[in-house]
């Protein structure tokens, strides 16, 4: 079945970097975009931005740019997502989700989810 | 920046119809998509491109658009639907940039 399974949870102090990862399996990789969305305690979901691992594409929210970056790995069907310059406001849980990108908005597959906590 | 817009909560009795509400200028030409959430849980696709139902999902879960507004109705509501439920969609100006309601809690009275 289309699963993709996340990294474990992460603690982190403050202006650390975080790395989390998110392999996919049961479909084929490249065939769709990866969105990453945090959401922290008590709060909404928080779009942060897409990958495509077809061609590298890749689109940031505004707010993140300058402090993110997104990569996949073809051969081990996986998805990357760094965070540097961490803050407190940064702890959240980040889901990884399938989907995302040019004409196929919706997330139809999602990760159970990393934590990351930021704290000094 | 874009935003849509949602009830902070909704109440209904088991068995019942609820309609959750999502307005946003940019929904007459981007498509919507809906999301359960459970407490502890990853967000679970229910809706997407604005009433087409992922495999899975019971049919009392519907949606639907009309202008600047959509809506997920959960029709014969029972006790496990109480979640949060998120709308999403993207911006039409050309970044197509996805965006997030601030979510609507369904409670089951």
């Amino acid at each position: 079945q289309v699963q993709l399974v996340q990294s474990g949870a992460e603690v982190k102090k403050p202006e650390a970097s975080v790395k989390v990862s998110c392999k996919a399996s049961g479909y084929i990789f490249i065939s769709q975009g990866i969105t990453w969305v945090r959401q922290a305690p008590g709060k909404g979901l928080e779009w942060m931005g897409w990958i495509s691992p077809y061609n590298g594409k890749r689109n940031y929210v505004e707010k993140f740019k300058g402090r993110i970056n997104m990569t996949s790995d073809t051969p081990t069907s996986t998805v990357y997502m760094d965070l540097w310059r961490l803050r407190s406001d940064d702890t959240a849980v980040y889901y990884c989700a399938r989907g995302g990108g040019p004409g196929r908005q919706y997330l139809d597959v999602w990760g159970k989810g990393t934590t990351v906590t930021v704290s000094s | 920046s874009y935003e849509l817009t949602q009830p902070p909560s909704v109440s209904v009795s088991p068995g019942q119809t609820a309609r959750i509400t999502c307005s946003g200028d940019a929904l007459p030409k981007q498509y919507a998509s809906w999301y359960q959430q459970r407490p502890g849980q990853a967000p679970l696709l229910v809706i997407f491109k604005d009433s087409e139902r992922p495999s899975g999902i019971p049919e009392r879960f519907s949606g639907s658009s009309s202008g600047t507004t959509v809506t997920l109705t959960i029709s014969g509501v029972q006790a496990e639907d109480e979640a949060d439920y998120y709308c999403q969609s993207a911006d039409s100006s050309g970044t197509l940039d996805v965006v997030f309601g601030g979510g609507t809690k369904l409670t089951v009275l």
